[in-house]
C-alpha cells in the first residue's frame, strides 16, 4: 500500500518569492510520483512526473521537483511565485501501470500575497 | 484533439437514488479511471477500466459500478445514494495507464 503526506494544507508566499510545497510518500515498491494542479472548479492538470531517470523533474509553468529516496520526498519548487500559480496542489503517488490508480495527498493551497 | 469531456457539470439528487455520470475519453485513450474528490479532500481511486474490462478497484464498495464502452467512453453508477457520496467525481483517461489526463468533474450533491 502506499500513501501520501503534504505538510501544510495552506501555504502563503509574496509574489515574486520562492514556492516550496512539501511532499513525503510511503511506497512498498519504487514509486513513480506526480504533482498536480487544480484552479478552481477545473479538473487536475499534470505539472510533472517522476517515474525513472534524473531525479530533478522540470514541469509546467517553471515548476521543478526532486525525487529523494533516502527522504522518501518529492517537494515542488519554483522560483519565483506568480499570481497565477494560486490553486490547490496535490501530490500523488502510483506504484506504475495504473491499475491501482493514482493515491493522492490532501492537497496544499497555494496563496499568493501581492 | 478534444480532451477529456464528463457530463453533467452538476448534479442533485436524493438520498436512496441512483445516478449514472458519464465521460468522454481523449482521443487515442483505452484506459479510464474515476476517482471521488471529497470537498477539501484530495480525489480517492475508485476504479479503472482497460479495454472494457474492470482491471483495478480503490476501497468503495458494489454500490459504485462501471462500465467502459467499445470508443473507451464510461459510465460511473452509484445505487442507493448516501449523503457522504457528495462530492466532485473525477474521470481521467490515459494511454496503457500511467500518465492520466482528468476531466473537469461532475459535483453530485446528495440530499
Amino acid at each position: 500500500a502506499q500513501s501520501v503526506t503534504q505538510l501544510g494544507s495552506h501555504v502563503s508566499v509574496s509574489e515574486g518569492a520562492l514556492v516550496l510545497l512539501r511532499c513525503n510518500y510511503s511506497s512498498s515498491v519504487p514509486p513513480y510520483l506526480f504533482w498536480y494542479v487544480q484552479y478552481p472548479n477545473q479538473g487536475l492538470q499534470l505539472l510533472l512526473k517522476y517515474t525513472t531517470g534524473a531525479t530533478l523533474v522540470k514541469g509546467i509553468n517553471g515548476f521543478e521537483a526532486e525525487f529523494k529516496k533516502s527522504e522518501t520526498s518529492f517537494h515542488l519548487t519554483k522560483p519565483s511565485a506568480h499570481m497565477s500559480d494560486a490553486a490547490e496542489y496535490f501530490c500523488a503517488v502510483s506504484t506504475g501501470g495504473g491499475a491501482d490508480g493514482l493515491t493522492f495527498g490532501k492537497g496544499t493551497h497555494l496563496i499568493i500575497q501581492p | 484533439e478534444t480532451g477529456v469531456t464528463q457530463s453533467p457539470t452538476h448534479l442533485i439528487k436524493t438520498r436512496g437514488q441512483q445516478v449514472t455520470l458519464r465521460c468522454s475519453s481523449q482521443s487515442g485513450h483505452n484506459t479510464v479511471s474515476w476517482y471521488q474528490q471529497a470537498l477539501g479532500q484530495g480525489p480517492q481511486f475508485i476504479f479503472q477500466y482497460y479495454r472494457e474490462e474492470e482491471n483495478g478497484r480503490g476501497n468503495f464498495p458494489p454500490r459504485f459500478s462501471g462500465l467502459q464502452f467499445p470508443n473507451y467512453s464510461s459510465e460511473l453508477n452509484v445505487n442507493a445514494l448516501e449523503l457522504d457520496d457528495s462530492a466532485l467525481y473525477l474521470c481521467a483517461s490515459s494511454l496503457e495507464g500511467l500518465r492520466q489526463f482528468f476531466g473537469p468533474g461532475t459535483r453530485l450533491t446528495v440530499l
